[in-house]
């Protein structure tokens, strides 16, 4: 059981370029999630998933895609990265209602 | 407690005596809060949580307070050892309107001197 999987653990982008955050969990939620976590400012959901088929936008989307394709797998696009994309990415899942199981994050920047 | 700052709030203790961390929520209709502890590298980890219909509960060697009443929630851990040194988040959500999406405050540093 390994909980949720994050890749790459590391990635530097040029601005401009496009990249794909992978995130799996094994534990069959239904609730995925992603944050970013900047210095100063915890943690703020991009997007989030309550089910395979159904993403929604959380506090700070712009800039990021989503798509839930199945149970397992949620995974981030970013189609043309920025500066402002600095920042490191975690992955979350849970049952509905139940407790947030996070990875252990994907630290980007770019030039 | 909680900074708007960009600096987080540090907490330094001596090994063996209680920490309290705090934290201010902002949404009235909040009514699932959880602490959440994060080492250097890591991912958040669940720590404890607290449903808004009561107003303690403990775990082990940790303590959680709510006081609906100022929107206040506190963190106590008893005997505090070197491994609790990390940065510690309280989180707040409604679900009745934000499907189990979580509000992350902005953390406190927690270090343990030995």
């Amino acid at each position: 059981n390994a909980g949720v999987t994050q890749t790459p653990k590391f990635q530097v982008l040029k601005t401009g370029q496009s990249m794909t955050l992978q995130c799996a969990q094994d534990m069959n939620h239904e609730y995925m999630s992603w944050y970013r976590q900047d210095p100063g400012m915890g943690l703020r959901l991009i997007h989030y998933s309550v089910g395979a088929g159904i993403t929604d936008q959380g506090e700070v989307p712009n800039g990021y895609n989503v798509s839930r394709s199945t149970t397992e797998d949620f995974p981030l696009r970013l189609l043309s990265a920025a500066p402002s994309q600095t920042s490191v990415y975690f992955c979350a899942s849970s049952y509905r209602g139940g407790t947030l199981h996070f990875g252990n994050g994907t630290r980007l920047t770019v030039t | 407690g909680e900074s708007v700052g960009l600096h987080l709030p540090t907490l330094s203790v001596q090994e063996g005596d209680n920490s309290i961390i705090n934290c201010a929520y902002s949404n009235s209709a909040s009514d699932y809060f959880i602490w959440y502890k994060q080492e250097s590298g890591k991912g958040p980890q669940f720590i404890i949580d607290i449903r808004s219909n009561m107003d303690k509960r403990q775990g082990q060697r940790v303590t959680v307070l709510l006081n609906k009443t100022v929107k206040h929630l506190s963190l106590q851990i008893a005997a505090t050892q070197p491994g609790d040194s990390a940065v510690y988040f309280c989180a707040e959500t409604d679900y009745g309107g934000s499907q189990g999406n979580l509000i992350f405050g902005k953390g406190t540093k927690l270090s343990v001197k030995p």
